[in-house]
C-alpha cells in the first residue's frame, strides 16, 4: 500500500463545475503539500498546510489530521485548470508523492 | 528571479554513455533534490542534499551520483546510462530539510531517453 494515495486518478469536468481531488496518507506528517504539474511538465507548489484550510483564488485545500485526509477543491473550474495535481506527505526521512490526478476541464 | 534552472531540457543517450544534469537555484535555499518521474508512479527521490557539503541517498539512488558543488548548484551524474534510466528528471530546492517542512521549488525537468 502506497503511503500517499490520491483519488480519482483521472477526472473530466465541464467548465464551471466544482472539483474535488482527495488525498489519503498513512504517515504522520508535519505538513501536506499540493502541487500542480502543467501540461508542459513544469511543477509548481500550490499549498503547504498542516491544519484547517487554505485558499488561493479559486483553489481551496483542506486537511483533517485525525483522519489523515486532505482535499483540493477548485471552484468555477476553467480549461486552464487542466493539469495533474499531486499531493505529497513527509515520511520519516523524505517527502512521499502520490501518483497524481489528471484533471481535464472541457469548455 | 530565475528560481531553479535545470539543463538540459532534453537528452538522448546510448546505453553506456555518461552525462551530467545541471541544476542551480538562486533563492539561497539550503536543501536541493533530484527526483525522477515515471508513468504511473509518483515522483521518486534519487538523491538529496540537506545543506551545502552533504548529500544523501534517496529512494532510487542506484546508477546515479551527485555533487553539491556549492550552495547554488547540485548536479546529477549518470556514469553508464541504462534504458531503465529513461525518465523525466526534476531538480528541486527548499529552504529547509527534505522532510517536507517548507515548500518545494522545481526546475522545468529534463526528459532523458536511453536507447
Amino acid at each position: 500500500k502506497n503511503e500517499v494515495e490520491q483519488s480519482p486518478q483521472n477526472l473530466t469536468a465541464q467548465e464551471g463545475e466544482f472539483i474535488t481531488i482527495n488525498c489519503s496518507y498513512s504517515v504522520g506528517i508535519s505538513a501536506l503539500h499540493w502541487l500542480q504539474q502543467h501540461p508542459g511538465g513544469g511543477i509548481v507548489s500550490l499549498f503547504m498546510l498542516s491544519s484547517g484550510k487554505k485558499k488561493h483564488g479559486r483553489l481551496i485545500a483542506t486537511i483533517n489530521i485525525q483522519e489523515k485526509h486532505s482535499s483540493l477543491h477548485i471552484t468555477a473550474s476553467h480549461p486552464r485548470d487542466s493539469a495533474v495535481y499531486i499531493c505529497a506527505a513527509p515520511g520519516s526521512s523524505r517527502l512521499t508523492f502520490g501518483e497524481g490526478t489528471q484533471l481535464t476541464v472541457n469548455p | 528571479n530565475a528560481g531553479v534552472t535545470q539543463t538540459p531540457k532534453f537528452q538522448v543517450l546510448k546505453t553506456g554513455q555518461s552525462m551530467t544534469l545541471q541544476c542551480a537555484q538562486d533563492m539561497n535555499h539550503n536543501s536541493m533534490y533530484w527526483y525522477r518521474q515515471d508513468p504511473g508512479m509518483g515522483l521518486r527521490l534519487i538523491y538529496y542534499s540537506a545543506s551545502e557539503g552533504t548529500t544523501d541517498k534517496g529512494e532510487v539512488p542506484n546508477g546515479y551520483n551527485v555533487s553539491r558543488l556549492n550552495k547554488r548548484e547540485f548536479s546529477l551524474r549518470l556514469e553508464s546510462a541504462a534504458p531503465s534510466q529513461t525518465s523525466v528528471y526534476f531538480c528541486a530546492s527548499s529552504e529547509v530539510d527534505g522532510r517536507g517542512n517548507s515548500p518545494l521549488h522545481f526546475g522545468n525537468g529534463t526528459r532523458l531517453t536511453v536507447t
